[in-house]
């Protein structure tokens, strides 16, 4: 099956820091990788699509400058958080398409302090 | 009203029973329908993958979906501890790169041994 992998599992920065997350699609190519935040007990909420080679569109509400997506490869998009402050601190997941369903990682748990 | 409604329980079964978790959505464009079980602290799995309408059988689970009556369910037959998590329906309309899923709020069920 489609694996996608996520890294780091787990974050815990200082407030100020910027965090990168990485997001890989381990046996095939994604053209599209979505980043969603996941709050408690909440549903997921798209943050941005990624596309291969050109910039990401980002959902309403999200800020571009402090999320910052890069998809530079068929198999790799990171997300940026930078300056990150305690209202930050979530639960990001990213998926990557095969065909028509997504496919998720394992997603990272940001904490700022 | 949300496009896609599904009850967040809890829902709680003993090992061995049948479970049905139901959504219910508003838009008749959607043709797209997936299921996702997510454990606590991880991305969403993929469970089921259905287009348009009927059923789909795979193991213990079995997607239904009624387009007529915009409601679509999952059953789990023979239910075990380890099915204990949240289900998460989710749906599109386009099968294009872009096409954003529209997600259920997730039912948490637990399976009591």
């Amino acid at each position: 099956g489609a694996v996608v992998s996520q890294h780091p599992s787990w974050v815990i920065c200082k407030s100020g820091t910027s965090v990168k997350i990485e997001c890989r699609s381990l046996d095939f190519q994604a053209t599209t990788m979505f980043w969603y935040r996941q709050f408690p007990k909440q549903s997921l909420m798209l943050m941005a699509t990624s596309n291969e080679g050109s910039k990401a569109t980002y959902e309403q509400g999200v800020e571009k400058d402090k999320f910052l997506i890069n998809h530079a490869s068929l198999t790799l998009s990171t997300l940026t958080v930078t300056s990150a402050h305690p209202e930050d601190s979530s639960f990001y997941i990213c998926s990557a398409k095969l065909g028509q369903p997504q496919h998720f990682g394992d997603g990272t748990r940001l904490s700022i302090l | 009203q949300k496009e896609v409604e599904q009850d967040p329980g809890p829902l709680s079964v003993p090992e061995g029973a049948i479970v049905s978790l139901n959504c219910t959505y508003s838009n008749s464009a959607f043709q797209y329908f997936m299921w996702y079980r997510q454990y606590s602290r991880k991305g969403p799995e993929l469970l089921m993958y259905t287009y348009s309408s009927g059923n789909k059988e795979d193991g213990r689970f079995t997607a239904q979906v009624d387009k007529s009556s915009k409601y679509i369910s999952l059953f789990i037959r023979d239910s075990q501890p380890s099915d204990s998590a949240t289900y998460l329906c989710a749906m599109s309309a386009y099968a294009g790169n872009n096409r954003k899923l529209i997600w259920g709020l997730g039912t948490s069920l637990a399976v009591n041994p």
